[in-house]
C-alpha cells in the first residue's frame, strides 16, 4: 500500500516561511492535498490538487509537487498557523493520509 | 453551505457494534461528484481513512477494516452511516463524516462534520 512521510514537527519564527515536507514514491505523478487541523476541531482543506488554495485560505499558503516530495509552505508565519498539517492522496481507490506534522510558531 | 454532524453513541462496550450517522445539510447526497466518508482519529494520533460511498450505494473500504466496516447510505433522509463490528479499545477515536469532491482519479475533503468522540470500554 501506499505510504506518505511527514516530519513529527517543524519550527517557525515568527513572520518566516514554514516549509512542510510530504514524502512518497514518486508522488509527483499523484495530485496531494493538504489540511490544517487546529486542537479539537475538523481538519480544514487549505490546498487542493497540488498548489490550488479554496476560497478563504489566505495567500500565505502555498503547494509544490514534484519527485518524491510536495511540499506545503506558508509565508509569513503567524501564531494562528500553529496547528498539525496532513497530507493526502488517492492511490487505487483508497485515500491515503500522512501521519501528520505539528508546526509551532516560535 | 453544506454542513454535517455525526450522532451515535459516545461509548461502546468491546465485542461490539459501533453505530454512527451523518446527516447532511445544505447539500444533496445525491450529488454525483461527490463521495462520502468516514474518518477516524485515535486520540494524540492522526487521521485514518476508514471508506466511502457513493450514493448509488458502492462502497470502498480501508484494507485494514474491510472485514469489520459497513457504510451505507440513505439517500430519503441525507444520511449515511457506519457499522464497525467486534469493536476494541483500540477503536476509540474521534469520528468524522466529510464529503470528498471526487474528480477522476482524484479526492479531496472540502467539508467536515465537527467529529464525535467514540470510546469502547466496559
Amino acid at each position: 500500500s501506499y505510504e506518505l512521510t511527514q516530519p513529527l514537527s517543524v519550527s517557525v519564527a515568527l513572520g518566516q516561511t514554514a516549509n512542510i515536507p510530504c514524502g512518497g514514491n514518486n508522488i509527483g505523478s499523484k495530485n496531494v492535498h493538504w489540511y490544517q487541523q487546529k486542537p479539537g476541531r475538523a481538519p480544514v482543506l487549505v490546498i487542493f490538487r497540488d498548489r490550488n488554495r479554496p476560497s478563504g485560505i489566505p495567500e500565505r499558503f502555498s503547494g509544490s509537487n514534484s519527485g518524491n516530495t510536495a511540499t506545503l509552505t506558508i509565508s509569513r508565519a503567524q501564531a494562528m498557523d500553529e496547528a498539525d498539517y496532513y497530507c493526502q492522496v488517492w492511490d487505487s481507490t483508497t485515500v491515503v493520509f500522512g501521519g501528520g506534522t505539528k508546526l509551532t510558531v516560535l | 453551505q453544506v454542513q454535517l454532524q455525526e450522532s451515535g453513541p459516545g461509548l461502546v462496550k468491546p465485542s461490539e457494534t459501533l453505530s454512527l450517522t451523518c446527516t447532511v445539510s445544505g447539500g444533496s447526497l445525491s450529488s454525483g461528484s461527490y463521495q462520502w466518508s468516514w474518518i477516524r482519529q485515535p486520540p494524540g494520533k492522526g487521521l485514518e481513512w476508514i471508506g466511502y460511498i457513493y450514493y448509488t450505494g458502492s462502497t470502498n473500504y480501508n484494507s485494514s477494516l474491510k472485514s469489520r466496516v459497513t457504510i451505507s447510505v440513505d439517500i430519503s433522509k441525507n444520511q449515511f452511516s457506519l457499522r464497525l463490528s467486534s469493536v476494541s479499545a483500540a477503536d476509540t477515536a474521534v469520528y468524522y463524516c466529510a464529503r470528498a469532491l471526487f474528480l477522476g482519479a482524484d479526492c479531496s475533503y472540502d467539508y467536515w462534520g465537527q467529529g464525535t468522540l467514540v470510546s469502547v470500554s466496559s
